[in-house]
């Protein structure tokens, strides 16, 4: 059975940081680019970042580049967001997700709630 | 970025009745296109991939359709379960993106 797990969310005041994981289970990990997806309270869907599953790429969304820095550890079946200087409109339920071999979103995590406020 | 429109943002409808969600791309996808489900509170879930092909586990009311720049979500009879909410995606970019969602509520 596939399991994302993400952890790491939590309450953060503007321009701090923070650093989201997700580990991974019931996939062959490296094989599969994974991403983060967010969502703002009562929004839509937002594609944030995505990493290949080397590692050795990855895309960012306008919204987030220069301040989100997706990584991963194969060896330890973990995907990684940094996410560096916080703004209010960060504030969203953060999901990992995992890319099938089709292009899609097959699986995702149970997310994880970041809230950006003084 | 590749922008993605869904129509409508809310449709009121009964359960059986057929019911058809409409995605329009800023520009040519190919068959780039999923669909995903998500129910209140939780993740989304997977149901069409690559325009027309069902997710495993996906009941058979569900069927996708269209390619380029429009596509369509049908559900062929609506269940109680069905009256959540419905994105379309494309992949054709590496940069994803997602249409803005279409409320599905019970008449």
């Amino acid at each position: 059975e596939v399991q994302l797990l993400a952890s790491g969310g939590g309450l953060v005041q503007p321009g701090g940081s923070l650093r989201l994981s997700c580990a991974a289970s019931g996939i062959t990990f490296s094989a599969y680019t994974m991403n983060w997806v967010r969502q703002a309270p009562g929004k839509g869907l937002e594609w944030v970042s995505s990493i290949s599953g080397p590692g050795g790429t990855t895309y960012y969304a306008d919204s987030v580049a220069g301040r989100f820095t997706i990584s991963r550890d194969n060896s330890k079946n973990t995907l990684f967001l940094q996410l560096n200087n916080l703004r209010a409109e960060d504030t969203a339920v953060y999901y990992c997700a995992k890319d099938s071999a089709r292009r899609a979103i097959d699986y995702w995590g149970q997310g994880t709630l970041v809230t950006v406020s003084p | 970025d590749i922008q993605m429109t869904q129509s409508p943002s809310s449709l009121s409808a009964s359960v059986g009745d057929r019911v058809t969600i409409t995605c329009r791309a800023s520009q040519s996808i190919s068959s780039y296109l999923n669909w995903y489900q998500q129910k209140p509170g939780k993740a989304p879930k997977l149901l069409i991939y690559a325009a027309s092909s069902l997710q495993s586990g996906v009941p058979s009311r569900f069927s996708g359709s269209g390619s380029g720049t429009d596509f369509i979500l049908t559900i062929s009879s609506l269940q109680p379960e069905d009256f959540v909410t419905y994105y379309c995606q494309q992949s054709y970019s590496t940069r994803y993106t997602f249409g803005q969602g279409t409320k599905l509520e019970i008449k």
